[in-house]
């Protein structure tokens, strides 16, 4: 199983360029969240998704746009990137089984906006 | 006010040395915490969580809540140089779809 996989791991945009972040999952979980982490500030919430086809925004959502039309998949769009959205994005999940509590992360990806 | 605080550091510490890394956080409803550890370019692991107040201990790690004054915090005995990596503090919304809100996450480095 490769648990939670992110796509692509690096890349680099220019201002006003956009792209999607990929996040695939083989547990069959039914929560998926997108994180940011930055220098000093821990991760914060960008979107979540509760189930296929229903999302809800986090703590920071301006700028980003999401959609879960496949359970396993969960992406993660900026529509014109901007280099306050320089970062690094983690995916997770969860279960929705009563007493799960973790969240299993993915690997993470490196986003530079020049 | 942050939900969560947690002193960025970085913490350095000699081998074998006991480690003591703390939050605070700011409802009094929470009740789910979580420690996660996360290694260089790598994604956060969960380490450890409890439920309500009270300890819990798993080998060399021992996790604590104490709900009167809101704080929370993790030890480490015997400290070793695997240990180092950036421990986030985390309390999980039940009731926001399980979302986790982080501490900004303690830099521990175990010297040799």
């Amino acid at each position: 199983n490769a648990g939670v996989t992110q796509t692509p791991k690096f890349r680099v945009l220019k201002t006003g360029q956009s792209m999607t972040l990929l996040c695939a999952q083989d547990m069959n979980h039914e929560y998926m969240y997108w994180y940011r982490q930055d220098p000093g500030m821990g991760l914060r919430l960008i979107h979540y998704s509760v189930g296929e086809g229903t999302t809800a925004k986090g703590e920071v959502p301006d700028g980003y746009n999401v959609s879960r039309l496949k359970k396993q998949n969960f992406l993660l769009g900026l529509e014109s990137a901007a280099p306050s959205q320089t970062s690094v994005y983690f995916c997770a999940t969860i279960s929705r089984l009563a007493g799960s509590h973790e969240q299993f992360f993915g690997p993470g990806t490196r986003l530079t906006v020049l | 006010q942050k939900e969560v605080e947690q002193d960025p550091g970085p913490l350095s510490v000699p081998e074998g040395a006991i480690v003591s890394l703390n939050c605070t956080y700011s409802n009094s409803a929470f009740q789910y915490f979580m420690w996660y550890r996360q290694y260089s370019r790598k994604g956060p692991e969960l380490l450890m969580y409890t439920y309500s107040s009270g300890n819990k201990e798993d080998g060399r790690f021992t996790a604590q809540v104490d709900k009167s004054s809101k704080y929370i915090s993790l030890f480490i005995r015997d400290s070793q140089p695997s240990d180092s990596a950036t421990y986030l503090c985390a309390t999980l919304r039940v009731e926001y779809g399980n979302k986790l809100v982080f501490g900004a996450g303690t830099i521990l480095r175990v010297k040799s």
